[in-house]
């Protein structure tokens, strides 16, 4: 069975110290593992897609990237605006169902 | 306007009402999906459609069903409803995954607004 766990559960951080999220997977054939954000009330935003081990995405202060077992969501000086909730999911070949984690609940201080 | 619309964005109801839940598409996308999230569960497929002649059951189908109208329109009912039922419902699209025939796009899920049922 497909599975996808998040740490931590929740994080705070002041306004410019960097820090990790962390989302663990399996899977039985990755096709693509999902990084999106959600702000309170609102639909998931796409951030990014991984499909292979070794892979990197960038945008503003955000990098994400991604091994056999786990991806990581890197934030280099986080500003207020970075508060939402991250969530993870992965897609397999077969099904090509997404399975999304619980999510990792980000506040930047000021 | 959004690309995924959904109607009612709140609704308070009684436990065994009938509620459908709406959603709309301009995306032009064949798949759609409707999602149940909970807090500290994360989101929850209960139903996906990959084109209008194709329905789905995903992981907690039971007590719903849905229907699919067009390429643009899925719907969602809660034939008669239950407390725990209630939750943030989403609806969302998405393109062929790459690498499969005639995908050109990313795969990657559309979400609309939500739509807070809550069942008292």
């Amino acid at each position: 069975e497909d599975q996808v766990t998040q740490s931590p559960e929740a994080l705070r951080l002041q306004e410019g110290e960097s820090s990790s999220l962390n989302c663990s997977y399996t899977v039985s054939g990755l096709r693509g593992l999902f990084w999106y954000r959600q702000d309170p009330g609102k639909g998931p935003e796409f951030l990014f897609t991984l499909y292979s081990a070794g892979e990197e995405k960038e945008k503003e202060r955000l990098k994400a990237t991604l091994t056999k077992k786990e991806s990581f969501l890197h934030i280099t000086a986080p500003k207020p605006e970075d508060s939402a909730t991250y969530l993870c999911a992965v897609q397999a070949w077969y099904g090509q169902n997404f399975v999304f984690g619980p999510g990792t609940r980000l506040s930047v201080l000021p | 306007d959004a690309d995924v619309t959904q109607t009612p964005r709140n609704r308070i109801t009684k436990t065994g009402k009938r509620i459908m839940l709406e959603c709309s598409q301009t995306k032009g996308h064949d798949r759609m999906y409707w999602y149940r999230q909970d807090p500290g569960l994360g989101l929850r497929l209960i139903y996906y459609s990959f084109d209008v002649k194709d329905i789905n059951k995903g992981e907690i189908s039971d007590g719903y069903s849905v229907s699919r109208q067009a390429q643009a329109k899925f719907s969602l009912s809660l034939e008669s409803a239950i407390p725990n039922q209630t939750a943030l419902y989403f609806c969302a699209t998405s393109d062929l995954p790459p690498g499969l025939a005639g995908g050109p796009g990313s795969g990657e899920l559309f979400f609309g607004e939500g739509s807070r049922l809550t069942v008292l």
